[in-house]
């Protein structure tokens, strides 16, 4: 069974940048029919989606953090990762990472358990 | 403010039926598949519905899925009180964006 899991720092200071991994257990981040992405939640309110990636690397961003947000994938280590920099208080959310299936790969599947990033100095 | 439109909050009595609606526009619900997703307290969201009425293995059939136009409905028979949760409505938007409702609270009284 697939499995998604979020790792990195939990505290990040204003005007830094957010790095958070996803390890991929359980199938294969070189599926030609998933998309990887990462969706966030702040405190108390709803899911904001942030971005899709493919293994092949094309990628998909919301035009709303797309100037901040790089996504890649590392296919040696079945993992891919979301880097948002300029971040400020507003950035701070609990951060899901998550597959969608082709066609409609905006239909997210699987989640991780997703991982609180608070960000302040 | 969300894309997509629902209500705060709905409730419904054990074994009782509940809907919950997603409205939005052609941009998006009106061109688009649906998805629907259950997130109970302090857990990640699980997907209900996807492609607008299907359902993911082990998802039992007293949730169901429908659209109609620009509009999209959650359905669940024969409530319990495992069901109290949040429910989301999910889709694509042609501003290249995946987009969702503000969230329900389903209380099951």
């Amino acid at each position: 069974q697939l499995q998604l899991q979020e790792s990195g720092p939990g505290l990040v200071k204003p005007s830094e940048t957010l790095s958070l991994t996803c390890s991929v257990s359980g199938g294969s981040i070189s599926s030609s029919i998933s998309y990887w992405g990462w969706i966030r939640q702040s405190p108390g309110r709803g899911l904001e989606w942030i971005g899709n990636i493919h293994y092949s690397g094309r990628t998909y961003y919301n035009p709303s953090l797309r100037s901040r947000v790089t996504l890649s994938v590392d296919t040696s280590k079945n993992q891919f990762s979301l880097n948002l920099n300029s971040v400020t208080a507003a950035d701070t959310a609990v951060y899901y990472c998550v597959r969608g299936v082709v066609p409609a790969a905006y239909s997210f599947h699987h989640w991780g358990q997703g991982t609180l990033v608070i960000v302040s100095s | 403010q969300s894309v997509l439109t629902q209500p705060p909050s709905v409730s419904a009595a054990p074994g009782q039926k509940v809907t919950i609606s997603c409205s939005g526009s052609n941009s998006n619900i009106g061109n688009n598949f649906v998805s629907w997703y259950q997130q109970l307290p302090g857990t990640a969201p699980k997907l209900l519905i996807y492609d607008n009425d299907k359902r993911p293995s082990g998802i039992p059939d007293r949730f169901s899925g429908s659209k109609s136009g620009t509009s999209a409905t959650l359905g669940i028979t024969g409530l319990q009180t495992g069901d109290e949760a949040d429910y989301y409505c999910g889709t694509w938007d042609s501003g290249l964006n995946v987009v969702f409702g503000g969230g329900t609270k389903l209380t099951v009284l």
